[in-house]
């Protein structure tokens, strides 16, 4: 059972090129979250999905486009991207959007911006 | 405003050595508290939820507390393996707040 799954696990971009982060998850959650980690920061949320087809605006989403266009995948796109866009971005998923269901994380993705 | 502070930031201990870390909060409508764990270069891992002040959950050498105002994860004769960012994320009926964690590292 892979849970969720995150690729690539780690990437160096330079400034202004663009790139799509996926996560897969296989138990079959209808919400999907993408959060970025900052050193001395908790998780903030960028954009998350309440099911197939949707997305919405978290916390942080400037800079940054999502899409689910599969129940199972959550893509996060960087257009241009910046140096402040340096950090450990986490995929995560949930069986429903009530806040009293855990959150199931994959490993991450290392970005580096140049 | 809501908030969440995990202390203390880092923490070292002595295999076998006992302690608390505490997360404190100021949040609205509060419905419950998760635990969570983050080892290096993995993402977090689900630990406890705590839904009401006094109660208390247990899983090997870790056990969680919640009061009204702020929870207590207890190590209880901690191993090297316990070494682990652990993370409290109180929430209400809206959304989470996530602390920023206490590194722990037990040496053996």
């Amino acid at each position: 059972n892979a849970g969720v799954t995150q690729t690539p696990k780690f990437r160096v971009l330079k400034t202004g090129q663009s790139m799509t982060l996926l996560c897969a998850q296989d138990m079959n959650h209808e919400y999907m979250y993408w959060y970025r980690q900052d050193p001395g920061m908790g998780l903030r949320l960028i954009h998350y999905s309440v099911g197939e087809g949707t997305t919405a605006k978290g916390e942080v989403p400037d800079g940054y486009n999502v899409s689910r266009l599969k129940k199972q995948n959550f893509l996060l796109g960087l257009e241009s991207a910046a140096p402040s866009q340096t950090s450990v971005y986490f995929c995560a998923s949930s069986y429903s959007g009530q806040t009293n269901q855990p959150q199931h994380f994959g490993d991450g993705t290392r970005l580096s911006i140049l | 405003e809501d908030q969440v502070t995990q202390s203390p930031e880092a923490l070292r201990l002595q295999e076998g050595e006992s302690s608390s870390l505490n997360c404190s909060y100021t949040v609205s409508g509060l419905r419950g508290l998760f635990w969570y764990r983050q080892d290096p270069g993995k993402g977090p891992e689900f630990l406890f939820t705590l839904y009401s002040a006094g109660e208390e959950k247990e899983k090997e050498r870790l056990k969680a507390t919640l009061t009204k105002k702020e929870s207590f994860l207890h190590i209880t004769a901690p191993k090297p393996e316990d070494s682990a960012t652990y993370l409290c994320y109180p929430y209400n009926f809206n959304k989470f707040y996530f602390g920023s964690g206490t590194k722990l590292n037990v040496k053996p």
